[in-house]
């Protein structure tokens, strides 16, 4: 079975924080991505990764950056978190088209 | 551009049937399909590729139909283990998905007994 376990279920920051959202996946695939969920507006991607330190911006990148330094690996920052931020962020993975996702990391901040 | 899900949420009887749209203003290479139950991860459904392909998991089966940019989810005697959120997702570019999906804002199905 694939696995893609993301560090925290539950996040609690204040404003201005950096935080970092970590997430590894175990099944050696090429492709990571960070998406939010956001309710009434379904999943919308924020960045991706296909290869380590490659990265690309997705359709909602403003405000964040990722990190890729290991393969199994893939980081998502908010460089100066802000109360939009507020979120399900989800990690997924994939070795070509099908997208395994992580359980996700419910991010508040106040 | 976000694809567009319809209708936006629909509950059912156990046993009963359900359509679940999906369409693009954008040529779409693929369209894939996943489900999302409450606290959970969405997890993969299927993928329909260009020709009208139809798949079939379990008693859910779909198609595509390039033309109109659209495809469709069909669920059949739907059981209590179907309740979840279904997403349809589209290609961002022509990579089949590896540069990410961009999603509809989903369907909540509700089966109830």
């Amino acid at each position: 079975d694939v696995k893609v376990t993301q560090s925290s279920r539950y996040l609690v920051k204040r404003t201005g924080e950096k935080v970092f959202l970590e997430c590894v996946q175990d099944m050696d695939h090429e492709n990571m991505f960070w998406y939010r969920q956001d309710p009434g507006l379904g999943l919308r991607l924020i960045y991706f990764s296909y290869d380590v330190k490659m990265k690309e911006k997705g359709d909602i990148p403003e405000g964040y950056s990722v990190s890729r330094e290991k393969k199994e690996r893939f980081s998502l920052i908010l460089e100066s978190a802000s109360t939009n931020q507020t979120s399900m962020y989800l990690c997924a993975s994939s070795p070509s088209n099908i997208q395994y996702f992580g359980a996700g990391t419910r991010l508040s901040v106040l | 551009q976000q694809p567009v899900q319809s209708p936006q949420a629909v509950i059912l009887r156990e046993g009963e049937d359900a359509v679940i749209n999906c369409s693009s203003s954008k040529a779409l290479y693929s369209v894939h399909w996943y489900r999302q139950k409450h606290g959970e991860a969405p997890v993969f459904l299927m993928i329909l590729l260009k020709g009208g392909e139809q798949k079939g998991h379990e008693k859910i089966s779909a198609s595509f139909n390039e033309k109109k940019q659209q495809s469709s989810l069909y669920l059949t005697a739907s059981q209590l283990s179907y309740s979840g959120t279904y997403f349809c997702g589209t290609e961002r570019r022509s990579g089949g998905g590896a540069d990410g999906l961009t999603f509809g804002k989903g369907t909540h199905l509700i089966i109830q007994p």
